[in-house]
């Protein structure tokens, strides 16, 4: 799993709460991302970061901020959650060799808002 | 916007048959990707194919890529049902270090 946790692994919050998920990686590396799955949609990108403060958005990241203050962590946050984004966020690293990056994933949360 | 779209959506075979999935994609690619997902659980890296290679092994895993037709394959010979699972090609976007993942095929093997 590339050292990778995430958590909580599961919530249930209320629409319009804020909600932040953490992504922790143990080894240093330098590309992390964050995903939803969705039934009929595959895995979407909603943000990604490129180093410590440096990030950039996905195709989807609407409603969604994140945040890297230090190298291991990867934090994203729903200001207001919404019932739209009830869904599994996966977070990712890349490992990368001769300008390829190949990606690892973290283990999931399930994310419901009611 | 979805890159690579993965065919057929879902495959359901016996044990120790052959399964082959097939993937295409839109633009030129440095590589091409395959993921696994068991059920709950996040993606697992499979195998990479670079765009100068035709062909791949690993295991009872093979990839091909054709950047002609812009399709790669990914079969799985003499299959188990431990081989039950969604798989995902992907590709890059932009610059190489996002991908774009397909939305995978659900692989059922009966024993």
């Amino acid at each position: 799993d590339a050292g990778i946790t995430q958590s909580p692994r599961h919530k249930v919050t209320e629409t319009g709460t804020p909600v932040t998920l953490r992504c922790h990686q143990t080894e240093n590396h330098r590309y992390m991302y964050w995903y939803r799955q969705d039934p009929g949609h595959g895995l979407r990108l909603i943000h990604y970061s490129y180093g410590v403060k440096d990030t950039d958005k996905g195709e989807v990241s609407d409603g969604y901020s994140v945040s890297r203050s230090k190298t291991e962590d990867f934090l994203l946050t729903l200001e207001s959650a919404t019932s739209s984004q009830t869904s599994v966020y996966f977070c990712a690293i890349s490992l990368t060799s001769a300008g390829i990056y190949e990606q690892y994933f973290g283990p999931g949360t399930r994310l419901t808002v009611t | 916007s979805q890159q690579g779209e993965e065919d057929p959506q879902a495959l359901s075979i016996q044990e120790g048959e052959n399964a082959t999935m097939n993937c295409s994609y839109k633009t030129s690619i440095n590589n091409l990707q395959w993921y696994r997902q068991n059920s709950g659980r996040g993606l697992v890296h499979l195998i990479l194919i670079r765009s100068n290679e035709r062909e791949k092994h690993s295991g009872r895993l093979r990839v091909t890529l054709d950047t002609s037709k812009k399709s790669s394959s990914l079969l799985i010979t003499a299959s188990r049902a431990a081989d039950t699972a969604s798989y995902f090609c992907a590709t890059p976007q932009g610059g190489s270090e996002k991908l774009v993942f397909g939305k995978g095929t659900k692989l059922t093997v009966n024993p």
